[in-house]
């Protein structure tokens, strides 16, 4: 299948700093990729639809002034946590959303190995 | 907006037996995919299955879209099978998935 990468794996940080993820698609171009978290034994819950030159879209409750992302190319989009608290420490994954052509089923989504997010 | 229930929530087998993971959404869709999440939090696609049948090894699956379920199929388990199950749909091209609460499989020797 598609490969997505995401960086950092974990991340361990003091309360205040602000952490960048990054999300790339490998072997394929995503011109829309999509932010979730996970909180331990729970489900995956979407934060925002990123879209490739233009302003993310974000879920009700999600702080678009907290969670900042850019879709800057067609292979990558960033999650910033500004200000991090402790509360913001959870997993959080990264999808992108192969397209028509190539080897791939169309619409069908790949995920990234996702990342750990540690507030002291 | 569109609901996924995932049934049972949580199944222990002895190694060898085989399971089905059932997947009930609420309105029609156009992307079905089943994931199996590994110990480390990776997401390993399974099938995308918006409709008809599917197998690979001893998984397989199966979407009836017109009475909105799914059924994905474990056949002769194995320890490495254990993990959280998710179904995730999505109703059109450009929407992100919705996902279900899963089911958490523990297979035993």
């Amino acid at each position: 299948g598609a490969v997505v990468s995401q960086h950092p794996s974990r991340v361990i940080c003091k309360s205040g700093t602000s952490v960048k993820i990054e999300c790339r698609s490998l072997d394929f171009q995503a011109t829309t990729m999509f932010w979730y978290r996970q909180f331990p034994k729970q489900s995956l819950m979407l934060m925002a639809t990123s879209n490739e030159g233009s302003k993310a879209t974000y879920e009700q409750g999600v702080e678009k002034d907290k969670f900042l992302i850019n879709h800057a190319s067609l292979t990558l989009s960033t999650l910033t946590v500004t200000s991090a608290h402790p509360e913001d420490s959870s997993f959080y994954i990264c999808s992108a959303r192969a397209t028509s052509g190539g080897f791939y089923s169309y619409n069908e989504q790949f995920f990234g190995p996702g990342t750990r997010l540690t507030v002291l | 907006g569109i609901q996924v229930e995932q049934s049972p929530p949580d199944l222990i087998l002895q190694e060898g037996a085989n399971s089905t993971l059932r997947c009930n959404f609420s309105d029609s869709v156009n992307n079905l995919q089943w994931f199996h999440q590994n110990p480390w939090g990776q997401l390993i696609n399974l099938f995308y299955i918006p409709s008809g049948t599917k197998q690979n090894g001893r998984l397989s699956a199966t979407t009836v879209a017109t009475e909105r379920y799914s059924l994905l199929y474990i056949s002769s388990s194995q320890t490495t099978d254990s993990g959280v199950y998710f179904c995730a749909v999505g109703n059109s091209g450009n929407t992100p998935l919705v996902f279900g609460k899963g089911t958490r499989l523990s297979v035993i020797a």
